[in-house]
C-alpha cells in the first residue's frame, strides 16, 4: 500500500522568506506519478505539479520549485520570496500510473505573515 | 469551461437516513473521482470512474456506500443509513485523457449526520 508522509503539520513564515514542505512517500509501484495540491482557505483543491517517476529533474516555475530525489523517496516543495497570499493548505499526493487511485498526505498548513 | 460542480453544497441529515450528492465533471473530461476529508487530513481516495465504467474502489468503502456514471458524464454518490462517522466533506475530481492524473476538484459536499 502507498503511503505518503508529510511531517511538517504547521508552518509559519514572514513575507518574503523562503519556505519548503517536505514530502516522503512509500510505495512498492515501478512507476508512479507524484503531486502537489494547494487548498486555500475555504477553497477548492488546486492542481500546482505532476512528476513521473522516471522523471527526477526538478522543476522551477516562477516562485515554485520540486525537488524530486526518488533515492530517498522524497518530493519537496520549495516557495522562494513568499508572499500572503500563498497561505493555504499544501497537500502532496501518490497515484498509481494508470490514473486511478491517489494517496494523499495530511497537508502542511502555510502561514505567510506580512 | 466551467469547472467541477457539485451539489448540494452542505447537507445535514440524521442518522439512518440515505443521501445522495451529484457531481458534474468538466465536460470532456473521462475520468471522475470521488473522495472524503474530515478535518485535518488530506482527501481519502473513495472510487473512480473511467467514462461510465467504475474502475476501483477502496477496500475502506463499506457496502452502505455506492457511487454510479451511467452514461459516464454526471455521477452520484449514495450513503444509505448513515452514521455519525460519515460526516465530512466528500469531494469529487475529474482529469482528462491527456493529462496523466492531474485532477480538478469541486467545492465539495459537507456532510453533517445528527
Amino acid at each position: 500500500a502507498q503511503k505518503v508522509t508529510q511531517a511538517q503539520t504547521e508552518i509559519s513564515v514572514v513575507e518574503k522568506e523562503d519556505v519548503t514542505l517536505d514530502c516522503v512517500y512509500e510505495t512498492r509501484d515501478t512507476t508512479y506519478y507524484l503531486f502537489w495540491y494547494k487548498q486555500p482557505p475555504s477553497g477548492e483543491l488546486v492542481f500546482l505539479i505532476r512528476r513521473n517517476s522516471f522523471d527526477e529533474q526538478n522543476e522551477i516555475s516562477g516562485r515554485y520549485s520540486w525537488n524530486f530525489q526518488k533515492s530517498t523517496s522524497s518530493f519537496n516543495f520549495t516557495i522562494t520570496a513568499s508572499q500572503v497570499v500563498d497561505s493555504a493548505v499544501y497537500f502532496c499526493a501518490h497515484m498509481n500510473t494508470n490514473a486511478g487511485k491517489s494517496t494523499f498526505g495530511d497537508g502542511t498548513t502555510l502561514t505567510v505573515k506580512p | 469551461d466551467t469547472g467541477v460542480s457539485q451539489n448540494p453544497r452542505h447537507k445535514i441529515t440524521k442518522r439512518g437516513q440515505n443521501v445522495t450528492f451529484r457531481c458534474d465533471p468538466i465536460s470532456e473530461h473521462n475520468r471522475l473521482y470521488w473522495y472524503r476529508q474530515t478535518l485535518g487530513q488530506g482527501p481519502e481516495f473513495l472510487t473512480y470512474f473511467q467514462n461510465e465504467a467504475q474502475l476501483e474502489k477502496s477496500r475502506l468503502l463499506s457496502d452502505r456506500f455506492s457511487a454510479e456514471r451511467p452514461k459516464g458524464s454526471f455521477s452520484t454518490l449514495e450513503i444509505q443509513r448513515t452514521e455519525q462517522g460519515d460526516s465530512a466533506m466528500y469531494l469529487c475530481a475529474s482529469s482528462s485523457p491527456g493529462t496523466l492524473g492531474e485532477q480538478y476538484f469541486g467545492p465539495g459536499t459537507r456532510l453533517t449526520v445528527t
